[in-house]
Protein backbone atom coordinates (compact mmCIF):
# COMPACT_ATOMS: atom_id res chain seq x y z
CA UNK A 1 0.00 0.00 0.00
CA UNK A 2 0.80 3.63 -0.65
CA UNK A 3 2.99 5.07 2.21
CA UNK A 4 2.70 8.73 3.30
CA UNK A 5 3.18 11.20 0.63
CA UNK A 6 4.20 14.81 0.83
CA UNK A 7 4.45 17.62 -1.47
CA UNK A 8 6.70 19.27 -2.80
CA UNK A 9 9.73 17.49 -2.15
CA UNK A 10 11.94 20.69 -2.76
CA UNK A 11 10.59 24.13 -2.18
CA UNK A 12 12.67 27.48 -2.05
CA UNK A 13 11.31 30.64 -1.18
CA UNK A 14 12.02 34.16 -0.56
CA UNK A 15 12.10 35.74 2.77
CA UNK A 16 8.72 37.28 3.73
CA UNK A 17 6.55 34.96 1.24
CA UNK A 18 4.31 32.55 3.09
CA UNK A 19 4.52 28.42 1.88
CA UNK A 20 2.12 26.14 2.17
CA UNK A 21 3.57 22.33 2.43
CA UNK A 22 1.35 19.24 1.91
CA UNK A 23 0.77 15.95 3.73
CA UNK A 24 -1.19 12.41 2.74
CA UNK A 25 -1.25 10.20 5.06
CA UNK A 26 -1.80 6.43 4.67
CA UNK A 27 -5.51 5.78 4.30
CA UNK A 28 -7.01 4.18 7.73
CA UNK A 29 -4.94 6.26 9.71
CA UNK A 30 -6.69 8.52 12.37
CA UNK A 31 -3.31 10.37 13.51
CA UNK A 32 -1.48 12.80 11.67
CA UNK A 33 1.63 14.48 12.92
CA UNK A 34 4.30 17.37 11.62
CA UNK A 35 7.46 17.67 12.76
CA UNK A 36 10.45 19.35 11.33
CA UNK A 37 14.43 18.50 11.41
CA UNK A 38 17.07 20.75 11.16
CA UNK A 39 21.08 20.59 11.61
CA UNK A 40 20.63 23.03 14.47
CA UNK A 41 16.90 21.74 16.22
CA UNK A 42 17.35 17.64 15.48
CA UNK A 43 14.07 16.58 15.05
CA UNK A 44 11.20 18.90 16.40
CA UNK A 45 7.32 17.83 17.30
CA UNK A 46 4.98 20.83 15.79
CA UNK A 47 1.49 19.70 15.75
CA UNK A 48 -0.85 16.61 16.07
CA UNK A 49 -4.41 15.95 14.29
CA UNK A 50 -6.09 13.10 15.80
CA UNK A 51 -9.68 12.20 14.43
CA UNK A 52 -12.13 15.20 14.71
CA UNK A 53 -10.41 16.50 18.02
CA UNK A 54 -8.80 19.66 18.72
CA UNK A 55 -5.25 19.69 17.30
CA UNK A 56 -1.90 19.76 19.87
CA UNK A 57 -0.04 22.93 18.68
CA UNK A 58 1.72 23.06 21.54
CA UNK A 59 5.07 22.37 19.53
CA UNK A 60 4.19 25.76 16.62
CA UNK A 61 6.83 27.77 16.90
CA UNK A 62 5.44 31.10 16.51
CA UNK A 63 2.03 32.16 15.01
CA UNK A 64 3.46 32.34 11.59
CA UNK A 65 2.96 28.47 11.99
CA UNK A 66 -0.67 27.00 10.99
CA UNK A 67 -1.95 23.77 10.16
CA UNK A 68 -5.16 22.46 8.74
CA UNK A 69 -6.13 18.84 8.16
CA UNK A 70 -9.28 18.53 5.76
CA UNK A 71 -11.68 15.67 6.14
CA UNK A 72 -10.03 13.64 8.24
CA UNK A 73 -7.10 13.32 5.51
CA UNK A 74 -5.06 15.65 3.33
CA UNK A 75 -3.42 18.38 5.94
CA UNK A 76 -1.35 21.46 4.94
CA UNK A 77 1.33 23.19 6.69
CA UNK A 78 0.93 26.75 6.62
CA UNK A 79 4.07 29.09 7.02
CA UNK A 80 3.57 32.95 6.95
CA UNK A 81 6.21 35.50 6.24
CA UNK A 82 9.02 32.61 6.27
CA UNK A 83 12.16 33.10 8.11
CA UNK A 84 15.36 32.50 7.09
CA UNK A 85 15.42 30.35 10.03
CA UNK A 86 12.34 28.40 8.79
CA UNK A 87 14.67 26.49 6.75
CA UNK A 88 14.36 22.12 7.25
CA UNK A 89 12.86 19.24 6.60
CA UNK A 90 9.52 19.21 7.52
CA UNK A 91 8.22 15.83 7.99
CA UNK A 92 4.57 14.56 8.04
CA UNK A 93 3.56 11.18 9.78
CA UNK A 94 0.58 8.84 10.30
CA UNK A 95 -0.29 6.79 12.55
CA UNK A 96 -3.70 4.21 13.43
CA UNK A 97 -2.19 3.30 16.83
CA UNK A 98 0.51 3.89 19.59
CA UNK A 99 2.86 0.79 17.66
CA UNK A 100 4.51 3.98 15.67
CA UNK A 101 4.21 6.62 13.37
CA UNK A 102 5.02 6.52 9.80
CA UNK A 103 7.06 9.21 7.88
CA UNK A 104 7.03 10.73 4.89
CA UNK A 105 10.09 11.56 2.59
CA UNK A 106 9.66 14.92 3.94
CA UNK A 107 9.74 18.60 2.14
CA UNK A 108 12.82 20.59 2.02
CA UNK A 109 12.06 24.38 2.45
CA UNK A 110 14.62 26.59 2.01
CA UNK A 111 14.28 30.28 2.69
CA UNK A 112 16.62 32.96 1.11
CA UNK B 1 11.79 18.38 30.17
CA UNK B 2 11.88 15.54 28.17
CA UNK B 3 15.46 14.81 26.71
CA UNK B 4 16.82 12.04 24.71
CA UNK B 5 20.43 11.15 24.91
CA UNK B 6 22.41 9.02 22.54
CA UNK B 7 26.21 8.65 21.48
CA UNK B 8 26.62 10.32 18.43
CA UNK B 9 28.86 8.07 16.04
CA UNK B 10 29.18 4.18 15.83
CA UNK B 11 31.79 2.46 14.09
CA UNK B 12 32.25 -1.20 13.41
CA UNK B 13 33.34 -4.10 11.28
CA UNK B 14 30.66 -6.21 8.28
CA UNK B 15 29.53 -9.19 10.40
CA UNK B 16 30.00 -7.72 13.77
CA UNK B 17 27.07 -6.93 16.34
CA UNK B 18 26.38 -3.47 16.79
CA UNK B 19 24.87 -1.46 20.27
CA UNK B 20 23.43 2.13 19.78
CA UNK B 21 22.82 3.09 23.21
CA UNK B 22 19.88 5.57 24.26
CA UNK B 23 18.48 7.23 27.61
CA UNK B 24 15.83 9.13 28.26
CA UNK B 25 13.82 10.88 30.71
CA UNK B 26 9.78 10.84 30.90
CA UNK B 27 9.25 7.61 33.12
CA UNK B 28 5.64 7.60 31.95
CA UNK B 29 6.94 6.86 28.07
CA UNK B 30 4.61 3.96 26.94
CA UNK B 31 6.27 3.09 23.89
CA UNK B 32 10.19 3.84 22.80
CA UNK B 33 11.10 3.43 19.34
CA UNK B 34 13.85 2.96 16.96
CA UNK B 35 13.94 4.83 13.46
CA UNK B 36 16.24 4.60 10.20
CA UNK B 37 17.46 7.38 8.52
CA UNK B 38 19.69 6.87 5.43
CA UNK B 39 21.11 9.45 3.25
CA UNK B 40 18.53 12.01 1.64
CA UNK B 41 15.57 9.73 3.08
CA UNK B 42 12.98 9.99 5.17
CA UNK B 43 12.82 8.24 8.97
CA UNK B 44 12.00 4.30 8.60
CA UNK B 45 10.46 2.68 11.59
CA UNK B 46 12.93 -0.01 12.50
CA UNK B 47 11.02 -1.73 15.95
CA UNK B 48 9.26 -0.09 19.02
CA UNK B 49 8.97 -1.50 22.67
CA UNK B 50 6.44 -1.58 25.01
CA UNK B 51 7.07 0.30 28.63
CA UNK B 52 6.29 -3.10 30.33
CA UNK B 53 8.40 -5.18 28.42
CA UNK B 54 12.36 -5.95 29.05
CA UNK B 55 13.28 -7.23 25.61
CA UNK B 56 11.99 -7.51 22.04
CA UNK B 57 13.81 -9.24 18.93
CA UNK B 58 12.45 -8.87 15.23
CA UNK B 59 14.98 -10.95 12.99
CA UNK B 60 18.41 -9.54 13.30
CA UNK B 61 17.23 -6.35 15.82
CA UNK B 62 17.32 -6.72 19.88
CA UNK B 63 15.73 -3.87 21.84
CA UNK B 64 16.74 -4.24 25.40
CA UNK B 65 14.81 -1.82 28.01
CA UNK B 66 15.83 -0.85 31.60
CA UNK B 67 12.51 1.10 32.55
CA UNK B 68 14.26 1.85 35.87
CA UNK B 69 17.52 3.29 34.79
CA UNK B 70 15.77 4.72 31.79
CA UNK B 71 17.86 3.00 29.17
CA UNK B 72 16.98 1.71 25.98
CA UNK B 73 19.23 0.03 23.46
CA UNK B 74 19.66 -1.79 19.53
CA UNK B 75 21.49 -4.55 18.56
CA UNK B 76 22.16 -5.44 15.11
CA UNK B 77 23.26 -9.03 14.50
CA UNK B 78 25.78 -9.31 11.96
CA UNK B 79 25.49 -5.70 10.87
CA UNK B 80 25.66 -5.26 7.30
CA UNK B 81 27.21 -2.29 5.08
CA UNK B 82 23.33 -1.28 4.16
CA UNK B 83 22.99 -0.71 7.95
CA UNK B 84 25.07 2.25 7.77
CA UNK B 85 22.73 5.43 8.70
CA UNK B 86 21.82 7.47 11.35
CA UNK B 87 19.26 5.74 14.09
CA UNK B 88 17.31 7.59 16.19
CA UNK B 89 15.64 6.44 19.84
CA UNK B 90 12.41 8.28 20.87
CA UNK B 91 9.88 8.20 23.31
CA UNK B 92 6.41 8.89 23.45
CA UNK B 93 4.84 11.80 25.62
CA UNK B 94 2.45 13.87 26.07
CA UNK B 95 -1.44 12.97 27.80
CA UNK B 96 -2.42 10.16 25.34
CA UNK B 97 2.06 9.20 23.77
CA UNK B 98 1.59 11.28 20.62
CA UNK B 99 4.28 13.12 21.00
CA UNK B 100 7.71 11.93 19.96
CA UNK B 101 10.87 13.66 21.46
CA UNK B 102 13.77 11.91 19.72
CA UNK B 103 17.32 11.85 20.64
CA UNK B 104 19.96 13.42 18.42
CA UNK B 105 20.67 10.53 16.24
CA UNK B 106 23.73 8.08 16.13
CA UNK B 107 25.70 7.76 12.83
CA UNK B 108 26.68 4.10 12.30
CA UNK B 109 28.93 3.66 9.51
CA UNK B 110 29.96 -0.26 9.03
CA UNK B 111 32.97 -1.29 7.62
CA UNK B 112 33.37 -3.97 5.05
Amino acid sequence: GAGVSQSPSNKVTEKGKDVELRCDPISGHTALYWYRQSLGQGLEFLIYFQGNSAPDKSGLPSDRFSAERTGGSVSTLTIQRTQQEDSAVYLCASSFTGEGQFFGPGTRLTVL
Amino acid sequence: GEDVEQSLFLSVREGDSSVINCTYTDSSSTYLYWYKQEPGAGLQLLTYIFSNMDMKQDQRLTVLLNKKDKHLSLRIADTQTGDSAIYFCAESIGEYGNKLVFGAGTILRVKS
